[in-house]
């Protein structure tokens, strides 16, 4: 079946430009994640949602990163006034229930802010 | 949260057993430990997962002593395709306050010829 889907695959844009980075959950997945990978780093949280209840925004750096999730399918990942330092791999994931099944990711969204 | 601790980096060469040991000291009783393995330009994808004891599939297997606070990722018979970064992450998903899963740094497995 399909897979995570995750768009654009990559995106360049200018300093100081807004960005939306898009995220297709696996059908029935009620679990979902995102991440950023820097060049050779490993995975670093930004959010997860899970279910109905309010998402856990923790790991969003700074105020100009925002997620939503709509209708408990498609999520939609915002960078404000980006800057140099965005830029990365952008990895989303899902899972279904029960609570420890394993994730599915996404291959990413590339951004490089220029 | 708990938190894992692996190896960096290890080598091995084509044919040989490897085994991957990651530390999770704090880890909580509804936890499970997943591995991930993830090639570059790609996602991490699913390797195995464990609660305790040893679990075997197809491509490797896990090692989880009784006490749960580390556990051993075994590779049998590597292969050059098996080069790649291995993550080991322990967490449930489906707790509300802890639910957010954090990665480790991985361990950069080089599969030599």
């Amino acid at each position: 079946g399909a897979g995570v889907s995750q768009s654009p695959s990559n995106k360049v844009t200018e300093k100081g430009k807004d960005v939306e980075l898009r995220c297709d959950p696996i059908s029935g997945h009620t679990a979902l994640y995102w991440y950023r990978q820097s060049l050779g780093q490993g995975l670093e949280f930004l959010i997860y949602f899970q279910g109905n209840s309010a998402p856990d925004k923790s790991g969003l750096p700074s105020d100009r990163f925002s997620a939503e999730r709509t209708g408990g399918s498609v999520s939609t990942l915002t960078i404000q006034r980006t800057q140099q330092e965005d830029s990365a791999v952008y990895l989303c994931a899902s899972s279904p229930p029960p609570h420890y099944s394993p994730l599915h990711f996404g291959n990413g969204t590339r951004l490089t802010v220029t | 949260l708990a938190k894992t601790t692996q190896p960096i980096s290890m080598d091995s060469y084509e044919g040989q057993e490897v085994n991957i040991t990651c530390s999770h000291n704090n880890i909580a009783t509804n936890d499970y430990i997943t591995w991930y393995q993830q090639f570059p330009s790609q996602g991490p994808r699913f390797i195995i997962q464990g609660y305790k004891t040893k679990v075997t599939n197809e491509v490797a297997s896990l090692f989880i002593p009784a006490d749960r606070k580390s556990s051993t990722l075994s590779l049998p018979r590597v292969s050059l395709s098996d080069t790649a970064v291995y993550y080991c992450l322990v967490g449930d998903a489906g707790s509300s306050n802890t639910g957010k899963l954090i990665f480790g740094q991985g361990t950069t497995l080089q599969v030599k010829p």
